[in-house]
């Protein structure tokens, strides 16, 4: 049973355009949900990350929004960059007392 | 700090063999996470502790798979009769135990099983 589901797989957008990927959740007592992005080669590191209690979380061109009815969140990229090629993983948690649960990836593959 | 560190970056092994993965994770932090990652795939939770107590496994992880983490420091992942199947990416993380739950991870040692 998959508790968080991505998409797209894969993404390839032009160099200052907009990513967008999206995940959805089935369990409602999750209440910290962040992305990660990896590198090939390199573990994941944390990106920007978002509770229940606010609807949408900025951090520079990097945007969280929440939708708690719809159990949807997505990241939203400004202004890709091509250095934002990478692979971007959804992850939720209940207060940090479950393990990290996570999506399958989106490939972002930004074109100049 | 260097952050979460992993050894050996890579292993290649026969079939059959035993192998021992170790990670060191950021000193301040209480808990240490393994998971494993198969290409194109997300991480899957393998085990995680809480200091020196392991407090919970996944069903991922077979008899086959030991981990320990003596004195709440480093931790080591053994995997005994190593199969083809084993082949991935094995993924160290830590964290603080409060309120930022964000994981660490280490770059991961990747196993080949021949």
């Amino acid at each position: 049973q998959q508790q968080v589901k991505q998409s797209p797989q894969s993404l390839i957008v032009q160099k200052g355009g907009i990513s967008i990927i999206n995940c959805a959740y089935e369990n409602t007592a999750f209440d910290y949900f962040p992305w990660y992005q990896q590198f090939p080669g390199k573990g994941p590191a944390l990106l920007i990350a978002i509770r229940p209690d606010v609807s949408e979380k900025k951090e520079g061109r990097f945007t969280i929004s929440f939708n708690k009815s719809a159990k949807q969140f997505s990241l939203h990229i400004m202004d890709s960059q091509p250095g934002d090629s990478a692979t971007y993983f959804c992850a939720a948690t209940l207060s940090g007392n479950t393990p990290l649960v996570f999506g399958k990836g989106t490939r972002l593959s930004v074109i100049a | 700090d260097t952050g979460v560190s992993q050894d050996p970056r890579h292993k290649i092994t026969k079939r059959g063999q035993n192998v021992t993965f170790r990670c060191d994770p950021i000193s301040e932090h209480n808990r240490l996470y393994w998971y494993r990652q198969t290409l194109g795939q997300g991480p899957e939770f393998l085990t995680y502790f809480q200091n020196e107590a392991q407090l919970e496994k996944s069903r991922l992880l077979s008899d086959r798979f030991s981990a320990e983490r003596p004195k709440g420091s480093f931790s080591t992942l053994e995997i005994q009769r190593t199969e083809q199947g084993d082949s991935a990416m094995y993924l160290c993380a830590s964290s603080f135990q409060g309120v930022n739950y964000g994981y660490t991870f280490g770059s991961g040692t990747r196993l080949t099983v021949v």
